[in-house]
């Protein structure tokens, strides 16, 4: 089973700085990685799959990078409706689906 | 865009049968091109993926390997709605319980999530 590590836990970004996140994988999962946002009360909704393609209707300032075992999920110009905790899932190694114990973003 | 609908009981006693469905609309649970899943959400595990079923000229049903023999997905397709059965449940199957459909093993659509409680 592919473990994914996020870091940091929680991360304070002021609005309109750049929140970076990490997401690591135990082993290469080529490109298969998929980015989502969770706010309370709510399921996940799927920001990037493929490591940077952004889902319908995801804004411009949500980006991803990465390959192999180490990638990363941008946020730039930090919204205030950006709070939430974001989450990392691969899809290259199955059984089974596999995701991060997520990162939680708040406004400083 | 399309929609998922989840319906089911949120108490469930210790050794007994959790049972949840998720009413498909704008999609049709018997495309060639999607999967129909189940997710579940605790503060101790996480999210943990735990099946799937999808139709490719044949029905096909995976499941994740700490629930398979408990598990059972199964669909409708009179009713286009897809379920999830999980027996003999305990205290650590106490979750939220979505269902999410995948056109490439990520999730692009979700439910809106069961909160599940087993408890005597």
């Amino acid at each position: 089973e592919v473990v994914l590590t996020q870091s940091p836990v929680t991360l304070s970004v002021s609005p309109g700085e750049r929140a970076t996140l990490s997401c690591k994988a135990s082993l290469s999962i080529s490109s298969n990685l998929a980015w989502y946002q969770q706010k309370p009360g709510q399921p996940p909704r799927l920001l990037l799959y493929s490591v940077s393609t952004r889902a319908s209707g995801i804004p411009a300032r949500f980006s991803g990078s990465g390959s192999a075992t180490e990638f990363t999920l941008t946020i730039s110009d930090l919204h205030p409706e950006d709070v939430a905790i974001y989450y990392c899932q691969q899809y290259n190694n199955w059984p089974p689906w596999t995701f991060g114990q997520g990162t939680k973003v708040d406004v400083k | 865009q399309g929609q998922l609908q989840q319906s089911g009981l949120g108490l469930v006693r210790p050794s007994q049968t959790l049972s949840l469905s998720c009413l498909v609309s704008g999609d049709n649970v018997s495309s060639k091109s999607a999967a129909w899943n189940w997710i579940r959400q605790s503060p101790s595990r996480g999210l943990e993926w735990l099946g799937r079923t999808y139709y490719r000229s044949k029905w096909y049903s995976d499941y994740e390997l700490s629930v398979r023999g408990r598990i059972i997905i199964d669909r409708d397709t009179s009713k286009n709605l897809f379920s999830l059965q999980l027996n003999s449940v305990t205290p650590e199957d106490t979750a939220v319980y979505y269902c999410a459909r995948d056109g490439g093993d990520f999730f692009d659509l979700w439910g809106q999530g069961t909160q599940v409680v087993v408890s005597a």
